[in-house]
């Protein structure tokens, strides 16, 4: 298996722009988590799916993050609009379900001018 | 207050010397409990699970002592290759929850 992907790896944009940010799950995993990663606020969970269904999306900043699972191979992060603050690496990450071990993709980097 | 709180370090020691981490946790229905490396620019990676009894691989060993709600790390003999970020995760029914990370670099 090729690991939970991310794409794209590294995002400049400008403020105002619309972000989408791409995973594609381990086949198997039924739970997918994005986080995201700065210097000053660690790791933190936005949300995560089980099954495809959100379950928690309690760390989602604001209203203008999104996130979407249509399907068990594919989710979407979607910021709209972004601003400098938005700034920060993006993690996807799936569990297995048997162990709890959970799998990170390498991340979108993503830098909002 | 934090749902996990850890020790932010940076931990500097030498090469074979022991380090210790610990990591508290704010929600006692907490289920299970893991302890993540995270390279430099890289993905976190799980390093070990923690069981309740304790639990050893190799030069690294972790406890999790309940009553108290804090989980442990030690490393003992410590590799030049140890140097990385150790962060301390936390589970309740899948809502998997990191501490902010100790940074420990081990020097020659």
């Amino acid at each position: 298996d090729a690991g939970v992907i991310q794409s794209p790896r590294h995002e400049v944009t400008e403020m105002g722009q619309e972000v989408t940010l791409r995973c594609k799950p381990i086949s198997g995993h039924n739970s997918l988590f994005w986080y995201r990663q700065t210097m000053m606020r660690g790791l933190e969970l936005l949300i995560y799916f089980n099954n495809n269904v959100p379950i928690d999306d309690s760390g989602m900043p604001e209203d203008r993050f999104s996130a979407k699972m249509p399907n068990a191979s594919f989710s979407t992060l979607k910021i709209q609009p972004s601003e400098p603050r938005d700034s920060a690496v993006y993690f996807c990450a799936t569990q297995d379900g048997d162990t709890g071990e959970l799998f990170f993709g390498e991340g979108s980097r993503l830098t909002v001018l | 207050r934090k749902e996990v709180e850890q020790d932010p370090g940076p931990f500097n020691v030498p090469e074979g010397a022991t380090v210790a981490f610990n990591c508290t946790y704010s929600n006692s229905a907490s289920q299970s409990f893991f302890w993540y490396r995270q390279d430099c620019r890289k993905e976190p990676k799980l390093l070990m699970s923690v069981y309740s009894s304790g639990n050893e691989d190799g030069r690294f060993t972790a406890q999790l002592n309940r009553a108290s709600q804090y989980i442990s790390l030690l490393i003992r003999d410590s590799k030049l290759s140890d140097s990385a970020t150790y962060l301390c995760v936390v589970n309740k029914y899948n809502d998997m929850r990191f501490g902010a990370g100790t940074r420990l670099t081990v020097k020659p």
